[in-house]
């Protein structure tokens, strides 16, 4: 079956990055797209983007253009995100999620928190 | 940019009530609508697509119905497993948006 499986949690201080993985297996990887979904504390989720497995196309949130960036890497079935210049409104839990045949989101990893602070 | 509404943003409930959660989306996204059970520390479930399809393995006591800008996620006999928040998810355009979740709580 379809499993999403994520990289743990990270600590970060302001201005520096984080780079969260998803390794995806059950499936045939470059098959579907993933799309990033954040939750901070006592909010509701917000799609941050998305990523075409198959040749890389990418689709940012607006709000994060020049921030983000997410890469795969084919050969182990891993999607990355990376977030730079992080403030403390970037804490929060990280999702990947794939993107069904119709873009919606039919399977979730099980979340990294990244944490924000000085 | 899709806006979605939902309402309400919280509601209590008692185990065997029928709850219904609405959501609007400010234009129309057809059958483009997922709704979402989120729970803390849980990994996040979909239990409806195209804004009517049971999600495989979820209970039929969940159900969605609308097309175009409304839509309705209904439980029709509420259990303590489903006391949790919910969302719904338009995939019609990019960006991708969510509603602002219903908090079901127990009453």
């Amino acid at each position: 079956q379809v499993h999403l499986v994520q990289s743990g949690a990270e600590v970060k201080t302001p201005g520096a990055s984080v780079k969260v993985s998803c390794e995806a297996s059950g499936y045939t990887f470059t098959s579907y797209g993933f799309s990033w979904v954040r939750q901070a504390p006592g909010q509701g989720p917000e799609w941050m983007g998305w990523i075409n497995a198959f040749n890389g196309d990418t689709k940012y949130a607006q709000s994060l253009q020049g921030r983000v960036t997410m890469t795969t890497d084919t050969s182990t079935s891993t999607v990355y995100m990376e977030l730079r210049s992080l403030i403390s409104d970037d804490t929060a839990v990280y999702y990947c999620a794939r993107a069904g045949a119709d873009d919606s989101l039919d399977f979730w990893g099980q979340g990294t928190l990244v944490t924000v602070s000085s | 940019d899709i806006q979605m509404t939902q309402s309400p943003s919280a509601m209590s409930a008692s185990v065997g009530d029928r709850v219904t959660i609405t959501c609007r989306a400010s234009q129309g996204i057809r059958d483009y609508l997922a709704w979402f059970q989120l729970k803390p520390g849980k990994v996040p479930k979909r239990l409806i697509a195209a804004a009517s399809s049971l999600q495989s393995g979820v209970p039929s006591r969940f159900s969605g119905s609308g097309s175009g800008t409304e839509f309705t996620l209904t439980i029709s006999s509420l259990q303590p497993e489903d006391f949790a928040t919910y969302y719904c998810l338009q995939h019609k355009s990019y960006p991708l948006t969510f509603g602002g979740g219903t908090k079901v709580e127990i009453k």
